[in-house]
């Protein structure tokens, strides 16, 4: 089992639309929990991170983390074009960071 | 603040050659990582670095692989015999271990390692 999993995707998702990641973990001690935007060719950039459970907000994005059910979500409202990229969940865990594979996203026009 | 910065961003070498890498984190940032990202694969944790003090070096990494951070600022890390296996992007980042925002690390661009 990976320790950082999410789904391949892609999820398309309609200009304007809620698009919904999810990403699930195995190490009940991480700490703290990031979501990253990768775009093709590109390296990572960090969207947004949260430490407790519930909701955090940022804009358009919303980080949700439920440590008893070890799981993260990213939600991004009034998706744009510009969201279309891969977006890597990651965690980290006594200063090392693991990461999932990514969620593809495209946001179709 | 000039971010993490990684050179060469593009290598092409032949097989059985060495390659190496540097990466200049974010100037107050105390610990280093090297991560390395192929195709459809999130980032890969090669080994991270607090100050000089090398904390953890992934069992994965080949002993072919190796790190330094001689003076806690910027970072090498070179591949020996490289293997066409190895081509990949290698990704640095950098974080402020203690700082307001938590350990949240930023990473470089990318450094661009194809084998032939």
């Amino acid at each position: 089992q990976k320790e950082v999993e999410q789904n391949s995707g892609p999820l398309s998702v309609p200009e304007g639309a809620i698009a919904s990641l999810n990403c699930t973990y195995s190490d009940r001690g991480s700490q703290s929990f990031f979501w990253y935007r990768q775009y093709s060719g590109k390296s990572p950039e960090l969207i947004m991170f949260i430490y407790s459970n519930g909701d955090k907000e940022d804009g358009r994005f919303t980080a949700q983390l439920n440590k008893a059910s070890q799981y993260v979500s990213l939600l991004i409202r009034d998706s744009q074009p510009s969201d279309s990229a891969t977006y890597l969940c990651a965690l980290e865990h006594w200063g090392k960071f693991q990461f999932g594979a990514g969620t593809q996203v495209v946001v179709t026009p | 603040d000039t971010g993490v910065s990684q050179d060469p961003r593009h290598k092409i070498t032949k097989r059985g050659q060495n390659v190496t890498f540097r990466c200049d984190p974010i100037s107050e940032h105390n610990r280093l990582y090297w991560y390395r990202q192929t195709l459809g694969q999130g980032p890969e944790f090669l080994t991270y670095f607090q100050n000089e003090a090398q904390l953890e070096k992934s069992r994965l990494l080949s002993d072919r692989f190796s790190a330094e951070r001689p003076k806690g600022s910027f970072s090498t890390l070179e591949i020996q015999r490289t293997e066409q296996g190895d081509s990949a992007m290698y990704l640095c980042a950098s974080s402020l271990q203690g700082g307001l925002s938590g350990n949240t690390i930023y990473f470089g661009e990318g450094s661009w390692l194809t084998v032939v």
